[in-house]
């Protein structure tokens, strides 16, 4: 059973601080890692898609960052705002299935 | 394009019951996964379809059966249902079975067993 962790579990900022969330995975048959964004009542939406040790992909005001050698990915989010209250999933894939960890809750407060 | 879309959004069965979950995908997608959330988990891979068949499947008992049509749209059927499988089923579509490729999702059924 692949073991996908995220932390930490929740976060609360205030409008205007950075944050970055972690994703924990297996080190071993990487093939790819996925980031999601899931605001309340609506569908799961893709940030980043990222395949390479050392990727770094950006949108905006989020960047994601990836390590497949030691197994993590860091989402960073600059200058949160209240639209950024949201999960954010991460999925590893390794040869096989996605593998989703339990999500990183973001509340951003005004 | 109307995105990925399910139905129906929130389903009450009986245990024993069997219930049937549709989906259609992104246009141009021609692969469909479908996930289950139960309460403080992330999404679980059920199976994977493309070209009519299941391609991938995840460890879900055989009670969880699926189809895909000619025009990519695809069903979750749940035999035999059990209060453990009250959960938000969630459908994916994307261009290809490759996970590089990234899943476009539909808002959920919410399915609820008492």
């Amino acid at each position: 059973i692949l073991n996908v962790e995220q932390s930490p579990q929740s976060l609360h900022v205030q409008e205007g601080d950075s944050t970055n969330f972690t994703c924990s995975f297996p080190s071993s048959n990487f093939y790819a890692l996925h980031w999601y964004r899931w605001e309340t009542a609506k569908s799961p939406e893709a940030l980043f898609v990222m395949t390479l040790n050392g990727d770094e992909k950006k949108k905006g005001r989020i960047s994601a960052t990836l390590n497949t050698k030691e197994g993590y990915s860091y989402l960073y989010i600059k200058g949160s705002q209240p639209e950024d209250s949201a999960t954010y999933l991460c999925a590893f894939s390794g040869y096989s299935t996605l593998t989703f960890g339990k999500g990183t809750m973001l509340l951003v407060s005004p | 394009d109307a995105g990925v879309t399910q139905s129906p959004t929130h389903l009450i069965k009986t245990r024993g019951q069997q219930v049937t979950l549709r989906c259609s995908p992104k246009s141009g997608h021609d692969t469909v996964s479908w996930y289950q959330q139960a309460l403080g988990q992330g999404p679980q891979f059920i199976f994977q379809y493309y070209e009519e068949e299941e391609r991938q499947r995840g460890n879900f008992p055989d009670r969880f059966s699926g189809h895909q049509f000619p025009n990519y749209s695809s069903e979750l059927n749940v035999n035999a249902l059990l209060l453990g499988d009250s959960a938000l089923y969630l459908c994916a579509s994307s261009p290809g079975t490759s996970d590089i490729y990234e899943q476009y999702f539909g808002p959920g059924t919410r399915l609820t067993v008492t």
